[in-house]
């Protein structure tokens, strides 16, 4: 199958322990992001890498750490876990450099991350 | 500030009756808006886009229709099945920048039987 796909689907862990999340895409895009979704439900960008080079990155914790090691990949590591980290990431892929107008985000089904 | 305001915030409609979504933005230049379906426990899927110069535009049975003058748009879906029970979000993206698209917070379509 053609997709974006993300693990862990749901992680669970405590306050100051330090967590991967991984992503992979087969479609071919150039271009992967992270994205967080609240409990407000807003999508919030993080990172953006084009190629492997970070192309945004949106005032971010540096506790959040994104490493491309090619282009069909994209992994965040997150260090000393804090409760406000809790919520949903969504990793996504599209065609070009950047947001593109003709290419939609291809979103992965998330990671719901718990900090207790 | 870029923002994204969509209404309702939830809605609970029968099987087989039509709604429409609303979406109004503040982003300025505008570059596209596009209409995204989030199931429930799954990621955002593209349904419609519509740049500044479009009025209108359909994905079966989705239509979605954007006045570039008055900053709003609209998702209207017909015929509503089961499977439309989910958060309808809607995304501007601006011209110039770094293009990051702006996400409205989503409106919750629940269709009941």
């Amino acid at each position: 199958d053609t997709a974006v796909s993300q693990t862990p689907k749901y992680l669970v862990t405590q306050m100051g322990n330090d967590k991967s999340i991984k992503c992979e895409q087969n479609l071919g895009h150039d271009t992967m992001y992270w994205y967080k979704q609240d409990s407000k439900k807003f999508l919030k960008i993080m990172f953006s890498y084009n190629n492997k080079e970070l192309i945004i990155n949106e005032t971010v914790p540096n506790r959040f750490s994104p490493k491309s090691p090619d282009k069909a990949h994209l992994n965040l590591h997150i260090n000393s876990l804090e409760l406000g980290d809790s919520a949903v990431y969504f990793c996504a892929s599209s065609q070009g450099v950047g947001f593109t107008y003709n290419s939609p985000l291809h979103f992965g089904n998330g990671t719901r991350l718990t900090v207790t | 500030k870029n923002q994204v305001e969509q209404s309702p915030q939830s809605l609970i409609i029968l099987e087989g009756k039509n709604c429409t979504l609303q979406c109004n933005y503040t982003v300025s230049p505008f570059s596209n808006l596009r209409w995204y379906k989030q199931d429930t426990g799954r990621g955002p899927v593209s349904l419609t886009i519509m740049t500044f110069s479009e009025n209108t535009k359909s994905n079966g049975r989705y239509t979605a229709t954007l006045d570039a003058d008055t900053k709003q748009s609209s998702l209207h879906i017909t015929a509503s099945q089961l499977s439309d029970s989910a958060s309808y979000i809607c995304v501007v993206t601006p011209r110039g920048g770094s293009y990051i698209p702006t996400f409205g917070r989503g409106t919750s379509l629940i269709v009941h039987p």
